[in-house]
């Protein structure tokens, strides 16, 4: 079975601080890599997503996300948080090819940003 | 927004009891999946549909069942309810089931008392 592992449980940053959140995963197989967002009372929504290519996916609203096949990562970045990113982020792990789109989530990192 | 629905927002429900939850995917997709998110858990992956069809099973209790209508809404069913189900119930759905991106609903948030 797959699973994924977010390293930091709660995160807590200065505006204009950088930001780099861990996310592991187990699976022998290839997959499809997401980071999805949760602002507070709202619905997730998807931050990017690596498929195939370019290793380094852009998101929306500046996060960006490298996959490094060997360590099993897809660590999410930001140059510059804002208040506004105070959130809790979740990876997500696909089996590619796989014939079901069940999605694996790790536990969350809830991101605080302080103005 | 997501384009996809869910209904009821919030329910409040004693132990014991019966709710059904609602769910409406995008226009034209044809896979819906429900997820609960709990303290406890976090994000857990219950059911997936396609087309009607049951596809997957996750770590969905017994006394919980889910359906997939010929119009594409979905409703999970959860029955003889506990304190332990209380709980974020999260509908997604795709436009094939397999590898593609989920786009989430707002979720159900159920309370059993």
């Amino acid at each position: 079975a797959q699973s994924v592992s977010q390293h930091n449980h709660h995160v807590i940053l200065s505006e204009a601080a950088s930001l780099e959140l861990g996310c592991n995963y187990s699976y022998g197989g290839t997959v499809n890599l997401f980071w999805y967002v949760q602002y507070p009372g709202q619905h997730l929504q998807l931050l990017l997503k690596y498929f195939s290519g370019d290793p380094l996916v852009k998101g929306i609203k500046g996060f960006e996300a490298e996959f490094i096949k060997s360590k099993f990562s897809f660590n999410l970045r930001k140059p510059s948080v804002q208040w506004s990113d105070t959130a809790e982020y979740f990876c997500a792990v696909m089996a590619r090819g796989s014939t079901l789109g069940r999605l694996y989530f790790g536990r969350g990192t809830q991101l605080t940003v302080w103005p | 927004d997501s384009g996809v629905t869910q209904t009821p927002k919030h329910l409040i429900t004693a132990t014991g009891q019966r709710v059904t939850l609602r769910c409406s995917p995008r226009s034209g997709d044809l896979s819906v999946y429900w997820y609960q998110q709990s303290l406890d858990q976090g994000l857990q992956f219950l059911i997936q549909y396609y087309n009607g069809e049951e596809r997957a099973k996750g770590n969905i209790l017994e006394r919980f069942s889910a359906q997939q209508f010929p119009d594409l809404h979905s409703e999970l069913n959860l029955s003889s309810l506990e304190l332990g189900d209380s709980a974020l119930y999260f509908c997604a759905s795709s436009a094939t089931g397999t590898s593609g991106e989920q786009f989430f609903g707002p979720g159900t948030r159920l309370t059993v008392l």
